[in-house]
């Protein structure tokens, strides 16, 4: 059964960069789009960006200047790097798996999350 | 970018009776891009409803879901204790994915 863990400091400075891990276990991250998706504390879901295993991220134009996204197929792991953060970037982080191989939309697979705060 | 606005924001009804969830889009999405999810406190969302209206695997067929262009409806015919939760809408259909801002079904 494929699992998804999200790894990385639960603290950051303002100003610094967020860097966040998601490792996939019980299957290939081979075929499939995975996203990065935040929740701040109390508030809704907003969509970060995805990416394929391949490459070509996309990222929501309203982070896409701070926002970076990589794969690493041979650890089964994918990325996100959020420079220049503020305590507006305060939430728990999750990261998903689309529901289809070949294809980006919905999410089936989720990781537990993990809380970010940035503060001094 | 599109808008989802999801109404009420809360409802309330009692175990048993049937809740009616809307989500509204500032712009057309075609059905097989609209999603609904689940989320319980302190958990990862979970999906509900794909292609506005199939059931995800495991779910139960108290849930169903309805609509198509810029109206979407997630229906629970009778309430279960475990369903007084969050739930959110969410499209795919341009990007950036973007997602409602939920309504929470609590219990009356």
């Amino acid at each position: 059964q494929v699992q998804l863990q999200e790894s990385g400091p639960g603290l950051v400075k303002p100003s610094e960069t967020l860097s966040l891990t998601c490792t996939v276990s019980g299957g290939s991250i081979s075929h499939y789009y995975w996203s990065w998706i935040r929740q701040p504390p109390g508030k809704g879901l907003e969509w970060i960006g995805d990416i394929y295993d391949s490459g070509s991220p996309k990222y929501n134009p309203s982070l896409k200047s701070r926002v970076t996204m990589s794969v690493d197929t041979s650890k089964n792991q994918f990325s996100l790097r959020l420079s220049f953060v503020t305590a507006a970037d305060t939430a728990v982080y999750f990261c998903a798996r689309d529901r289809l191989a070949y294809q980006a939309g919905d999410f089936d697979l989720w990781g537990r999350g993990t809380l970010v705060t940035v503060s001094s | 970018e599109i808008v989802l606005t999801q109404s009420p924001g809360t409802l309330s009804l009692s175990p048993g009776e049937r809740a009616t969830l809307s989500c509204r889009a500032s712009q057309n999405v075609y059905s097989s891009y609209l999603a609904w999810y689940q989320q319980k406190p302190g958990q990862a969302p979970r999906l509900l409803i794909y292609g506005a209206s199939s059931r995800a695997t495991g779910i139960p067929d108290r849930f169903s879901g309805s609509g198509s262009g810029t109206d979407f409806t997630l229906t629970i015919s009778r309430l279960e204790p475990e369903d007084f939760v969050v739930y959110y809408c969410q499209q795919f259909g341009s990007s950036p994915w973007t997602f409602g801002q939920g309504t929470k079904v609590e219990i009356k």
